[in-house]
């Protein structure tokens, strides 16, 4: 189905283990964002994409690694868990940047758990 | 001070009436304002979006903006019980879309 895919649905994982989180549109939207969200603090930026090999730091980017090699793919890397990690993880993409496509599409999210 | 500040709630309203959910912003050049409603333990969907000061109505749905005062709101006509949900407020500065910045979001109860 098209749309904006990722996995897993859920993740328990231990301090310091190294977890890649998966996103995948088929919408061949150019922006891919990672956001996380958390009691208290609403949805926030970790990392964003504007292209294929593009990619930039949001507002809480530390301990996290992205990659863009295709359009369609922007894992989220978190390269040694901490459990102020533990929370849930939203990516989302938009086609364009202009009035109109200024919107963007979230997937399921992921439940990550560090413990 | 938060850069998109809102309730948190719950705003309990009875099935039909009005619901009106406020949400304020502290950078005077934020340009776009989006509703996500949010339900429990899934993601956020877009469900309006304004631009320029005044009202904008889609449906049951009416965002009202006014850039002076700095605040954007939602309206909820004929509040179903299908409408509880939470609603995130979201503003995008003028710096670019990197600073699309969302509120920790308002719980809406409508009680049958």
């Amino acid at each position: 189905d098209a749309g904006i895919t990722q996995s897993p649905r859920y993740k328990i994982t231990e301090t310091g283990r190294q977890v890649t989180l998966m996103c995948h549109q088929t919408w061949s939207h150019s922006y891919m964002f990672w956001y996380r969200q958390d009691l208290g603090h609403g949805l926030r930026l970790i990392y964003y994409s504007a292209a294929a090999d593009i990619t930039d730091k949001g507002e809480v980017p530390d301990g996290y690694v992205v990659s863009r090699s295709k359009t369609e793919n922007f894992p989220l890397t978190l390269e040694s868990a901490t459990r102020s990690q533990t929370s849930v993880y939203f990516c989302a993409s938009s086609g364009t940047w202009d009035r109109e496509g200024e919107k963007l599409f979230f997937g399921s999210g992921t439940q990550l758990s560090v413990l | 001070q938060k850069e998109v500040e809102q309730n948190s709630g719950p705003l309990s309203v009875p099935e039909g009436a009005i619901a009106s959910l406020n949400c304020t912003y502290s950078d005077r050049g934020s340009q776009s304002f989006f509703w996500y409603r949010q339900y429990s333990g899934k993601s956020p969907e877009l469900i309006m979006f304004i631009y320029s000061n005044g009202d904008k109505e889609d449906g049951r749905f009416t965002a009202q903006l006014n850039k002076a005062s700095q605040y954007v709101s939602l309206l909820i006509r004929d509040s179903q019980p299908s409408d509880s949900a939470t609603y995130l407020c979201a503003v995008r500065g003028n710096t670019g879309f990197q600073k699309l910045v969302f509120g920790t979001g308002t719980r809406l109860l409508v009680s049958p």
